[in-house]
């Protein structure tokens, strides 16, 4: 079993849907939780962050984390054709001072 | 947010020859950075975690001998990867974490294309 695992795409959505993008993790002594966007052929940065169970919204991106169930999502509303990249679901346990474990990504494809 | 340069963006070279790649923490001090390599349609394989001042810290399964790390300050943060050869073309990706970030936010450099002939 992979330690962080994420739908495996790719996930094509037309344009104005809403985006819903699933990650479980392992490690149930994980403490923080990102989400990162990248584009082909440029590095990730990172989109959302979250901590505590629950949702945290950031314009048009939700991110939700149920830590009982192990399982973090990423929402994203109104989606548009510039959303489509891989987006990458990043786990850290405390002790690991920022050593991120990475999912392999799900790639998102918004149709005009 | 924190700001993370890297140099080259991409790089072709012959086998056999070294290739050093730059990180530098712009607009603060990191005292850890981490460098990954990613190869296309996968995902990021996190390689080593240098540490300004000590020895970085290799993953499983990765080469110290063959991919130097050096940390000789807090902005900055080389990979060499030694006697290049085809198996070691891929995107090479480095970060760091800003100090007082909470939840140990990575930012991460643009990234360099090795080519390797």
């Amino acid at each position: 079993q992979k330690e962080v695992e994420q739908n495996s795409g790719p996930l094509s959505v037309p344009e104005g849907a809403i985006a819903s993008l699933n990650c479980t993790y392992s490690d149930r002594g994980s403490q923080s939780f990102f989400w990162y966007r990248q584009y082909s052929g440029k590095s990730p940065e990172l989109i959302m962050s979250i901590y505590s169970n629950g949702d945290k919204e950031d314009g048009r991106f939700t991110a939700q984390l149920n830590k009982a169930s192990q399982y973090v999502s990423l929402l994203i509303r109104d989606s548009q054709p510039s959303d489509s990249a891989t987006y990458l679901c990043a786990v850290n346990l405390w002790m690991n001072a920022g050593k991120s474990t990475f999912g392999d990504g799900t790639t998102l494809t918004v149709k005009p | 947010g924190a700001v993370v340069s890297q140099h080259p963006s991409w790089v072709i070279c012959k086998s056999g020859t070294s290739v050093k790649i730059e990180c530098r923490s712009l607009d603060f001090q990191a005292t850890t950075m981490f460098w990954y390599r990613q190869f296309p349609k996968q995902s990021l394989m996190l390689m080593a975690t240098s540490n300004e001042g000590s020895k970085a810290t290799y993953e499983q399964g990765v080469e110290k001998d063959k991919f130097l790390i050096n940390h000789a300050s807090l902005t900055l943060s080389t990979l060499t990867v030694t006697s290049a050869h085809p198996e070691d073309s891929s995107f090479y990706i480095c970060s760091a974490r800003s100090p007082g970030s909470a939840g140990e936010k990575l930012f991460f450099g643009s990234g360099t294309q090795l080519s390797v002939l």
